[in-house]
């Protein structure tokens, strides 16, 4: 079974500042990894995902995220936000074999003029 | 890229009635769709995975007969809630599964809130 963990459940940042929203996850598989957005009574949109490969995947919108095995990790990252980039962000986990998905309990990031 | 449409985008219904909510990939088939719920400023929580042609895998604690699934087409999957109640309600969103060659990535509808009076 998989697990994910949101460290933080706010972010408030000024506009223009660099952010990071921080992930962990476990699991006893290899699994795939994902950051989503959502925005006020919207659906999910996906930012980035992780299969293989590369460990810095890059995303829209301006979003990275480093997978670091060792950690356990997932961190999401942008050098400069935006107030648009206001919104809540969940992190998740699948495994390579059903696609049955977990996701974190979310952080809101809270962009600042 | 890929497009999954939910209706009702909004249903609001009396204690006791059943409500039907229609989950479409648009542009892709989708042999897996998944449904969750997610109550106010928390995450989603899966509640169960349907399969076109076969019945539904649930999550624990969730009631297969309250909640009925039918994945009917690779294009189509329906939620049911059966006899609703306030407790019911919540944001429901569906899912799809791009099972196409070299892809494998979700794509999710852009929910239903059901509210229950």
């Amino acid at each position: 079974a998989q697990s994910v963990t949101q460290l933080d459940s706010q972010v408030p940042v000024f506009e223009e500042a660099p952010v990071e929203l921080r992930c962990n996850y476990s699991s006893s598989v290899s699994v795939y990894l994902f950051w989503y957005v959502q925005y006020p009574n919207q659906g999910l949109q996906l930012l980035l995902k992780y299969l293989s490969g590369s460990t810095l995947v890059k995303g829209i919108n301006g979003f990275e995220a480093e997978f670091n095995k060792s950690q356990t990790s997932f961190h999401l990252r942008k050098p400069s936000v935006h107030i648009s980039d206001t919104a809540e962000y969940f992190c998740a986990v699948s495994d390579r074999g059903g696609f049955k998905t977990i996701f974190g309990a979310g952080t809101r990031l809270f962009v600042k003029a | 890229g890929a497009v999954v449409s939910q209706h009702p985008s909004r249903v609001i219904c009396k204690s006791g009635t059943s409500v039907k909510i229609e989950c479409r990939s648009l542009d892709f088939q989708a042999t897996t769709m998944f449904w969750y719920r997610q109550f106010p400023k928390q995450s989603l929580m899966l509640m169960a995975t349907s399969n076109e042609g076969s019945k539904a895998t649930y999550e624990q604690g969730v009631e297969k007969d309250k909640f009925l699934i039918n994945h009917a087409s690779l294009t189509l999957s329906t939620l049911t809630v059966t006899s609703a109640h306030p407790e019911d309600s919540s944001f429901y969103i569906c899912s799809a599964l791009d099972s196409g060659v070299g892809t494998d990535t979700q794509y999710f509808g852009p929910g239903t809130r059901l509210t229950v009076l």
